[in-house]
């Protein structure tokens, strides 16, 4: 079966340090992955996406990803960490077959202390 | 201003009582979705749509309905809502194939009791 695990419930980090939000996914082929963001009380919003190509990919606020074919990850970091980048991560894969079915990892709460 | 727009926001209904969850986007998408969001669930899809009158199941369809008569609405229908479909429902749309990303809704709170 297609799944994404997200393997951390909580990240700790301390504002001015590096931050990774883990990611693996099982889906076949190559599919498309995606990293969005919620904020309390607010849909979720898209910070980054691979496609193909280079491994390292760069969204929004700072914040990059780095894609692993041998390891099927898909890590969201950031060299720095705010205290405003608190909030819900979501890690996504579609199959790249065509089809409109998305799947979801099940979320990582990042709290980044001042 | 390119949004997806959801009403209500907040719903609280008595089981049984049937109830709609319109969405509406003005980014003249093709591709619309409904998911759940439920703690330590993530989201899961319920139904999307490809375009005008073109639907399909998602993951966990069971007691939910939907409907695409126009491409800009794609209302949510709980014909018997019953507690356990007490969740945070999330509209959203993208404009086809290919790699694009999702633009969501702001949520809608239902409780069922």
């Amino acid at each position: 079966a297609q799944s994404v695990a997200q393997p951390e419930d909580q990240v700790n980090v301390a504002e001015g340090n590096p931050l990774t939000v883990k990611c693996t996914y099982s889906v076949s082929g190559n599919p498309y992955l995606f990293w969005y963001v919620q904020y309390p009380n607010r849909g979720l919003q898209f910070l980054l996406k691979y496609i193909t190509g280079d491994n390292l990919v760069k969204g929004s606020y700072g914040f990059e990803a780095e894609f692993n074919k041998s390891q099927t990850s898909f890590h969201l970091k950031k060299p720095s960490a705010l205290v405003s980048d608190s909030a819900l991560y979501f890690c996504a894969v579609r199959p790249d077959t065509g089809g409109f079915k998305t799947i979801f990892g099940a979320g990582t709460r990042l709290f980044v202390k001042a | 201003e390119a949004q997806v727009t959801q009403n209500p926001r907040y719903l609280i209904t008595v089981t049984g009582k049937k109830l709609t969850v319109t969405c509406s986007q003005n980014m003249n998408h093709e591709y619309m979705s409904w998911y759940r969001q439920d703690p330590g669930l993530g989201l899961r899809q319920i139904y999307y749509s490809m375009n005008v009158e073109v639907t399909d199941k998602g993951d966990v369809p069971e007691g939910y309905k939907v409907s695409r008569k126009e491409k800009r609405n794609f209302p949510l229908i709980l014909e018997s809502p019953s507690p356990n479909q007490t969740s945070l429902y999330f509209c959203a749309s993208r404009p086809g194939t290919g790699a694009y990303e999702q633009y969501f809704g702001p949520g809608t709170r239902l409780t069922v009791t």
